[in-house]
């Protein structure tokens, strides 16, 4: 079965300093895909990043990268300079079901941001 | 554009009590529809989703149930609350097949008293 772990559940930086969430799956699929959602304290969920599982480049978003690693079942994410509002939770996901494309979600990682 | 919108926002209720909550999404035609439950300081549940009209699918056993009556309206409902029922609700809806991002809309806090 399809398992998302996100082992910190809180990290608390200093603006400016780099942060990165760490995220661990598990899957039987071949085939799968992986995202990145951010929650800030207004509560909606912003989509990030899709990634499928063929494409093992990094990839960087403004101060936003990501580091797909097959090897080690890991999709982590580092915000760079971090700013105060990147504080927020932030979600990993892993799709699952053939026909139904739904998405397993970690547990989240709260990131605060001191100024 | 697409927009997803939720309804109420807020809702207060008293264990025992019925519920409805609202979910419609414009700007694109048969969406795939999700409801989710996050509890507080949790992470998210997936309750039901729907590919197409009628067409609904429950991930775990509970006291709610949906539907979906027209191709962008999911509706979440209850004959009767229950005290674990509060939590932070959220619906979303992805585009047709493929495992596309899902987008997510405002939410509604539900506190059964």
């Amino acid at each position: 079965a399809q398992k998302v772990t996100q082992a910190q559940t809180e990290i608390s930086v200093v603006e400016k300093e780099d942060v990165t969430l760490d995220c661990v799956y598990e899957t039987r699929d071949t085939t799968y895909y992986l995202f990145w959602y951010k929650q800030p304290p207004s509560g909606e969920l912003v989509f990030l990043i899709r990634r499928n599982s063929f494409d093992e480049q990094n990839e960087i978003s403004g101060r936003y990268s990501w580091n797909f690693q097959k090897s080690t079942s890991s999709f982590n994410f580092t915000i760079t300079a971090s700013q105060v509002v990147d504080s927020a939770v932030y979600f990993c996901a892993l799709s699952y079901g053939s026909n139904d494309y739904k998405l397993s979600f970690g547990a989240g990682t709260t990131v605060t941001v001191r100024a | 554009s697409q927009t997803i919108h939720q309804w109420p926002a807020t809702l207060v209720q008293p264990v025992g009590s019925p519920l409805s909550l609202e979910c419609t999404v414009e700007g694109t035609s048969n969406p795939n529809l999700y409801w989710y439950r996050q509890a507080a300081g949790r992470g998210l549940q997936l309750l039901f989703y729907s590919v197409g009209i009628g067409q609904i699918s429950s991930e775990v056993p509970q006291n709610l149930s949906a539907s979906r009556p027209q191709d962008r309206q999911f509706i979440l409902s209850s004959k009767k609350l229950l005290l674990s029922d509060s939590g932070f609700y959220l619906c979303a809806w992805s585009v047709g097949t493929g495992f596309y991002e899902q987008y997510f809309g405002p939410g509604t806090r539900l506190t059964v008293t």
